[in-house]
């Protein structure tokens, strides 16, 4: 298993600007995942950050609006760029042991202004 | 192109047993399906994860037929800290979540 910090857990953000997201695990992986779940919805991946490598974005999501750090296995960064009231949802970040067994962190809930 | 689908809502009662079925459309040969519980203002939580057949671990059971396109997460005596979302996964694609809520 694995403990997963993201900080800030809640943002309330003007239009225009950026938030960055921090996740920090407590064990090395080497995959770390972004989700958003728009409220009372699924979640969706963003992207795939593999550490050493750029992330890996899913259709409708590009690396301008969302850019990724993963400077070491046990971190990740998730910007969220020139924000706009559509971006309000919950962002969390997730690490997989074995086959798609995933932990996930407790959510950054963000409402753009 | 790959989709899954599950009851939007579900009731039952303490005690009860409660089945959700999801359905997995051309789901991928080598994928697994995977089942998550989610509370209010939290991160999802695994439950129980399987590829076919049937799965058991300590919180439910998993059932999964041969031709892989469907799932059924089984929870056995229900109690009332079991309300909450409940998530299927197959090839990375999440279906819409059941809400469960449990009765006294």
């Amino acid at each position: 298993s694995a403990v997963i910090s993201q900080k800030p857990s809640r943002d309330i953000c003007q239009r225009g600007t950026s938030l960055t997201i921090q996740c920090q695990v407590d064990s090395q992986v080497t995959m770390m995942f972004w989700y958003r779940q728009q409220p009372g919805q699924s979640l969706t991946l963003i992207a795939t950050a593999n550490q050493g490598s750029e992330a890996t974005y899913e259709s409708g999501f590009v690396i301008d609006k969302f850019p990724i750090s993963r400077p070491n296995l046990t971190f990740s960064t998730l910007t969220v760029s020139n924000m706009s009231p559509e971006d309000s949802s919950i962002y969390l970040c997730s690490v997989e042991f074995g086959v798609a067994e995933a932990f996930f962190g407790q959510g950054t809930r963000l409402t753009v202004v | 192109l790959a989709k899954t689908t599950q009851p939007i809502s579900m009731d039952s009662y303490e005690g009860q047993e409660v089945n959700i079925t999801c359905s997995h459309n051309n789901i991928a040969t080598n994928d697994y399906i995977t089942w998550y519980q989610q509370f209010p203002s939290q991160g999802p939580r695994f439950i129980i994860q399987g590829y076919k057949t049937k799965v058991t671990n300590e919180v439910a059971s998993l059932f999964i037929p041969a031709d892989r396109k469907s799932s059924t997460l089984s929870l056995p005596r229900v109690s009332l800290s079991d309300t909450a979302v409940y998530y299927c996964l197959g090839e990375l694609i999440w279906g819409a979540g059941t809400k469960l809520i449990i009765k006294p």
